[in-house]
């Protein structure tokens, strides 16, 4: 099945600093979502990107499906950032293929 | 409801004890979606139901395990004989359709003793 890998797999920043994070995966894919889980273990949706460009507020990420990554770009991190960040596909394909397969995550640590 | 809820929050249960766990998806979503997630890990799919289609089970760990959903609306995970290792935090999300991105509920935390 598609392999999901993300990195770094821990991050930590003083608050103020940019970070990107990366998302490499094995095949093609139809669907790929950014999530961030809070302290309190709730998937806040960041960027639904199968494809292209898309930016909200200081967060924005870039999927480059035909080489097979995403990145995530958090600027000017604040304390609220901090957390982990998972990179979700969904593989292209027929039949039974709608689940979601889920990296391992980047976990962050915003330092004020 | 504005999001996917879930119920219980928490569970804690005695090994061999059947737990049920629900989950109301964003109304008019057609596609709902169990996964589990381990301490420390990420999220594995579990069970994937799309409107009056069979469900998708490819990912229900044994047999233990099952899931029912009554037409579009609210689904039932339900954990027969429960054993230590089926504690983690079940997390249920709902698409508008199959193709769609996915919302996620606060999930369940289930302690087992």
């Amino acid at each position: 099945g598609i392999q999901v890998e993300q990195s770094p797999p821990d991050l930590i920043l003083q608050e103020g600093a940019n970070s990107t994070l990366r998302c490499n995966f094995s095949d093609s894919v139809n669907n790929l979502q950014w999530f961030h889980q809070n302290p309190w273990g709730q998937l806040i949706n960041l960027f639904y990107i199968p494809s292209g460009t898309k930016q909200n507020g200081r967060l924005s990420a870039t999927t480059v499906a035909t080489e097979r990554y995403s990145l995530l770009y958090i600027s000017s991190s604040q304390t609220t950032d901090s957390g982990v960040y998972f990179c979700a596909v969904r593989a292209r394909g027929g039949g039974a293929t709608n689940k979601l397969i889920f990296g391992t995550g980047t976990l962050l640590a915003v330092q004020p | 409801g504005a999001g996917v809820s879930q119920s219980p929050s928490n569970k804690v249960t005695e090994k061999g004890k059947d737990v049920e766990l629900r989950c109301d998806p964003i109304s008019g979503h057609t596609a709902l979606y169990w996964y589990r997630q381990r301490l420390g890990q990420g999220l594995e799919f579990l069970i994937y139901f799309q409107g009056n289609s069979a469900p998708d089970k490819s990912g229900l760990p044994s047999d233990r395990f099952s899931a029912e959903r009554t037409g579009e609306s609210v689904s039932t995970l339900t954990i027969q004989r429960t054993q230590q290792e089926d504690s983690a935090v079940y997390l249920c999300a709902s698409s508008l359709f199959s193709y769609n991105e996915q919302f996620f509920g606060p999930g369940t935390r289930l302690t087992v003793l």
